[in-house]
């Protein structure tokens, strides 16, 4: 079945700097990967998704990018402020189900 | 447009008791899934329905969860009886169809199993 692994666990960035988060899935049939970000005592929330005929999806602060070949795949928020911080998990959908990552604790320092 | 509605948001019971969870989906979304996510980690798939037929429930402990969605709207999750290790976030999400569709997640329901 499909594994995804996601680092780093936690990241703390200055406000205004940039954040990457990766994440690696072993499917090679998983062709939708989205991104969610987890706000305490909220459930997951989309925030982009990226399908396996692109290779880079961009919306204003946010891009994911995509490498089938070697089956890894980055979140990058730019210009991070305060409301960026949260718990953010990457997911890979097979032709079966959608599996999580374990979570990505971002914390944005002003 | 509503989002996924969960109930209750918060439960406290003690092992062995049962207790039942509620999800209304997205209005129009066929498919409706339950997720457990526990402390520290992703959610964990549970049960997924399309309509009101089961699609995947290979990762239900059937011998103490079960669940519905009798008219293919609202469903039920429960669990009986209750262990320690239950304690977690029971997530809804719901999604227009089958294949690869974006999932959209309720609140959650918070259970402590003392």
């Amino acid at each position: 079945g499909e594994n995804v692994e996601q680092h780093p666990s936690t990241l703390s960035v200055q406000e205004g700097d940039s954040a990457v988060i990766k994440c690696t899935y072993s499917d090679s049939a998983s062709n939708y990967f989205p991104w969610y970000k987890q706000e305490l005592g909220k459930g997951p929330q989309l925030i982009i998704d990226i399908r396996s005929n692109v290779g880079e999806k961009k919306d204003q602060r946010i891009a994911v990018t995509l490498n089938k070949t070697a089956k890894h795949f980055s979140l990058h928020i730019t210009e991070t402020q305060p409301e960026d911080s949260a718990v953010y998990f990457c997911a890979a959908h097979n032709t079966d189900k959608l599996i999580f990552g374990t979570g990505t604790r971002l914390q944005v320092f002003p | 447009e509503a989002g996924v509605a969960q109930s209750p948001r918060y439960k406290i019971i003690e092992k062995r008791q049962s207790v039942a969870f509620w999800c209304n989906p997205i209005s129009g979304h066929a498919t409706l899934y339950w997720y457990q996510q526990i402390l520290g980690q992703g959610p964990k798939l549970l049960i997924q329905f399309q309509n009101n037929g089961v699609v995947d429930d290979s990762q239900l402990p059937k011998d103490r969860f079960s669940a519905e969605r009798l008219k293919g709207v609202d469903s039920t999750l429960k669990i009986q009886p209750a262990k320690l290790e239950d304690s977690a976030v029971y997530l809804c999400a719901s999604s227009f169809g089958l294949v690869q569709e974006t999932q959209y997640f309720g609140p959650g329901t918070r259970l402590l199993v003392l």
